[in-house]
């Protein structure tokens, strides 16, 4: 099956600070969605992003298909941030399910 | 636009019993998912529902878990009987499948642990 790697596993901020996340996959997708899971095990959509890149407030996010890689920025870091942040996929053919990686845990400090 | 609607939040059972968990889509999706979280790992997929059909249910342990979607909308998924290993976060998702976005929308999830 498809594999998902999402880098770095742990990330320890600054309130104010930048980041950048990472989510590689291994296969053609036509699917591709950024969560945030908060403390209360609550998976909230980030962006729905098989390709292009979009914004949203202080998060945006790029996804270049043809080299199989994602990526999440966050600017001006608040500790309401934190959590674990995943990437999910679906593979263009076979399966129609998402395919989650470990996820990466964000830990905004005051 | 109500979200995913799950229940309970949280569960406590003894090994052996039997327990169950509902899910309640976001209203017009037809497409729905039950998906397993364990502790420190991203969700992994149990079965999905195409209106009232199990159109992947390849990694639902049938053992023990069954699944049901009756009339296409609310689902049930039940373990009976429950071991310790079962302990974990049961999450149910939606989408609604069509030609331009098949976005998932997640709801918070039931904790069940097995004592």
């Amino acid at each position: 099956g498809i594999q998902v790697e999402q880098s770095p596993p742990d990330l320890i901020l600054q309130e104010g600070a930048n980041s950048t996340l990472r989510c590689n996959f291994s296969d053609s997708v036509n699917n591709l969605q950024w969560f945030h899971q908060n403390p209360w095990g609550q998976l909230i959509n980030l962006f729905y992003i098989p390709s292009g890149t979009k914004q949203n407030g202080r998060l945006s996010a790029t996804t270049v298909a043809t080299e199989r890689y994602s990526l999440l920025y966050i600017s001006s870091s608040q500790t309401t941030d934190s959590g674990v942040y995943f990437c999910a996929v679906e593979r263009n053919q076979g399966a129609q399910k998402l395919v989650f990686g470990q996820g990466t845990r964000l830990t905004i400090n005051p | 636009e109500a979200g995913v609607v799950q229940s309970p939040r949280y569960k406590i059972i003894e090994k052996k019993q039997p327990v169950a968990f509902w899910c309640n889509p976001i209203s017009g999706h037809n497409t729905l998912y039950w998906y397993l979280q364990n502790l420190g790992q991203g969700p992994e997929l149990l079965i999905r529902y195409e209106n009232e059909e199990a159109v992947d249910d390849s990694q639902l342990p049938k053992d023990r878990f069954s699944a049901e979607r009756l009339k296409g909308v609310d689902s049930t998924l039940k373990i009976q009987p429950a071991e310790l290993g079962d302990s974990a976060v049961y999450l149910c998702a939606s989408s609604l499948e069509g030609q331009w976005s098949d976005e998932q929308f997640f709801g918070p999830g039931t904790r069940l642990t097995v004592l």
